[in-house]
């Protein structure tokens, strides 16, 4: 069954960089049928895309986001990772990793989430 | 960037009666890009609807959708304890964008 888990950092400062992994199982981040998501959600509001991307690293990320993230994935550990620079109060949210069906761009598979806090 | 309206905000409603659940977009969207998903608290979200009317895999078939251009509808006919959430459009244009949920709790 395929299952996907985030991990990183629970608190991060302000000004600094979020840095969060998502370790990918019983199946290849190589599938070409499928990209791999980040989506957060922060206390008490809606879900929030910040991008995609594919095995061979083709990128897609959230105009309102676009200046500070960036998603790179590493085959050989099966993972994708997400990095947010330059972060705030607003950034804090649950994280999630999720696959995403291209053609329907439809998100099938999530992680649990994880809850990142910018604090001081 | 095309934004999606649910309404209503919150619905509620009995066990055994029906949910009408409404995604509205600004611009026109394809029926291929239109995806429901459901939240309880706690978890992540949980795929439901995709193609505006295609159940995903498991899916009781008391939930159904359809749709097309700017109005898409979730129905569920009949609400099990279990069905209780909030729900999410979901579509994808030039950029993703999801609506901002109708939570459907027990009246």
């Amino acid at each position: 069954q395929v299952q996907l888990q985030e991990s990183g950092p629970g608190l991060v400062k302000p000004s600094e960089t979020l840095s969060l992994t998502c370790t990918v199982s019983d199946v290849s981040v190589t599938s070409g049928s499928f990209y791999w998501s980040w989506i957060r959600q922060p206390p008490g509001k809606g879900l929030e895309w910040i991008g995609d991307i594919s095995y061979t690293a083709s990128t897609n990320y959230n105009p309102s986001l676009k200046s500070r993230v960036s998603i790179s994935v590493d085959t050989s550990k099966n993972q994708f990772s997400l990095k947010l620079s330059s972060v705030t109060a607003a950034d804090t949210a649950v994280y999630y990793c999720a696959r995403l069906f291209y053609y329907y761009y439809y998100m099938d598979v999530w992680g649990k989430g994880t809850t990142v806090t910018v604090s001081s | 960037e095309i934004v999606l309206t649910q309404s209503p905000g919150t619905l509620s409603l009995s066990p055994g009666e029906r949910a009408t659940l409404s995604c509205r977009a600004s611009q026109s969207v394809s029926s291929r890009y239109l995806t429901w998903y459901q939240q309880k608290p706690g978890q992540a979200p949980r795929l439901l609807i995709y193609g505006a009317s295609s159940r995903a895999t498991g899916i009781p078939d008391r939930f159904s959708g359809s749709g097309s251009g700017t109005e898409f509808t979730l129905t569920i006919s009949r609400l099990e304890p279990e069905d209780f959430a909030v729900y999410y459009c979901q579509q994808y244009g030039t950029s993703p964008t999801f609506g901002p949920g109708t939570k459907v709790d027990i009246k």
